[in-house]
């Protein structure tokens, strides 16, 4: 059982490009989500998706977009990458609403 | 909007010794769950414990407890025998019960463990 997967691990970007990052778990659950961590900020929640077919804006939406490709699958975007996109994301997802399951982050420095 | 705050960025324990960790939220709910996520150096993050609001028993897993107090909104989590491997951050989290899908993080507080 892989849980959730991340890809990639590392990812350096130069201002403007854009690029996506990759979530997949293999749990059968509903609920998906996509957070950022900075220093001193704690986790912050980018973007949700409840159920196949659905997202919804977190905290802060603003510079990304997300598709819910199917049930395993949940894909952020960033279009035009800034330096303040500069972080480490997590995906996660969760069956019951409450407990979460984390992949192991993408470091993504945008320089 | 409900917010979580931990109000110690750093903290140290000697190996073997007891430490708590505190953490406090505003919420108007009366229904919710309450996290400590640990997150080592290796980046993963780890459920440490889970308390539900309407729970009056406080939760342990192992020797990690917390303390809940539900009308003083306080949720600390106290580590028993800390050992070297318990050197961390450590991230409070709340959720509301139904509804809303966010879990929202405390800004965490870093466990050092003197050996």
């Amino acid at each position: 059982n892989a849980g959730v997967t991340q890809t990639p691990k590392f990812q350096v970007l130069k201002t403007g490009q854009s690029m996506t990052l990759q979530c997949a778990q293999d749990m059968n659950h509903n609920s998906m989500y996509w957070y950022r961590q900075d220093p001193g900020m704690g986790l912050r929640l980018i973007y949700y998706s409840a159920s196949e077919g659905t997202t919804d804006k977190g905290e802060v939406p603003n510079g990304y977009n997300v598709s819910r490709l199917n049930k395993r699958e949940f894909s952020l975007r960033l279009e035009s990458a800034a330096p303040s996109q500069t972080s480490v994301y997590f995906c996660a997802s969760s069956f019951h609403r409450e407990k979460l399951f984390f992949g192991s982050g993408t470091q993504l420095s945008v320089l | 909007a409900q917010t979580v705050t931990q109000s110690q960025p750093e903290m140290s324990v000697q190996e073997a010794e007891t430490v708590t960790l505190s953490c406090t939220y505003d919420t108007s709910e009366s229904d919710y769950y309450l996290f400590w996520y640990k997150q080592p150096p290796s980046r993963q993050m780890i459920l440490v414990i889970r308390q539900e609001a309407y729970k009056q028993q406080n939760a342990t897993e192992n020797r990690f407890s917390v303390n809940f107090q539900k009308a003083a909104k306080s949720f600390s989590l106290k580590i028993s025998d800390s050992q070297l491997g318990d050197a961390a951050m450590y991230f409070c989290a709340y959720k509301k019960k139904g509804g809303s899908e966010k879990l929202v993080f405390g800004k965490g507080t870093k466990l050092t463990v003197n050996p």
